[in-house]
């Protein structure tokens, strides 16, 4: 079957630090594979996607590569900003079916 | 281009009484996606739509949650009667079929904010 299993939170970072959420999957066929953040109060909104092994999706700072052998698509971030605490979210899309599998979501806090 | 809109925001109601949550999909989605977000179970799926036939109902807690989707630009997603028990925060999203667009996130809305008294 399909799942994401994500690193639990919640995280506590100073500003500047290096940020890496975990996040390892099973899936059927050849998914793709999302990050989505969510601020306080607000939707889920895509931060990065990537399509096929060794893909890397990116988007305001933050990366993530497409690991098939490792069945991995962990997000890491350089250079954490108070602006980035949010929670964050794992997905996935199989090829076989029209649903999408989320991950429970890990909470960043990021202090001054 | 306009996101996914639902309605209302916010939504304080007494047990017992009827609650309807709407939503309008980005146009030209195929697939319609209710859920629900509680501290306690985060993210739970339970509904989805595809072309305005229901497709996986599995994920409604119970009887008294009801959806449909009249058309292809309009859904609602119906508790009767409401309990203390359903207050939490309601997605709707939107995404086209997997087919060529498998890359194709889902969108979205802001959700509304359910408090049943």
């Amino acid at each position: 079957g399909n799942s994401v299993t994500q690193m639990e939170g919640p995280v506590t970072l100073s500003e500047e630090a290096f940020l890496t959420i975990n996040c390892t999957y099973t899936a059927t066929g050849y998914p793709s594979l999302f990050w989505y953040v969510q601020y306080p109060g607000e939707g889920l909104q895509l931060l990065l996607k990537a399509t096929k092994a060794d893909d890397k999706g990116s988007n305001k700072g933050f990366e993530a590569t497409y690991r098939k052998e490792t069945t991995s698509f962990h997000l890491e971030k350089g250079s954490v900003q108070v602006s980035d605490s949010a929670v964050y979210f794992c997905a996935l899309r199989s090829n076989t079916g029209n649903q999408f599998y989320f991950g429970t979501g890990t909470s960043l806090t990021v202090i001054p | 281009d306009a996101g996914v809109i639902q309605s209302p925001r916010h939504e304080v109601t007494e047990m017992g009484q009827e609650v309807t949550l709407r939503c309008k999909p980005i146009s030209g989605h195929d697939y319609l996606f209710w859920y629900r977000q509680t501290m306690m179970r985060g993210l739970e799926l339970l509904i989805y739509f595809n072309n305005n036939v229901p497709i996986d109902d599995s994920g409604m807690p119970e009887d008294r949650f009801s959806a449909k989707m009249p058309n292809a630009s309009f859904s609602t997603l119906k508790i009767q009667p409401s309990e203390p028990r359903d207050s939490a925060v309601y997605f709707c999203a939107s995404s086209f079929a997997s087919g060529t667009r498998i890359d194709q996130p889902q969108h979205f809305g802001d959700g509304t904010r359910l408090s049943i008294l």
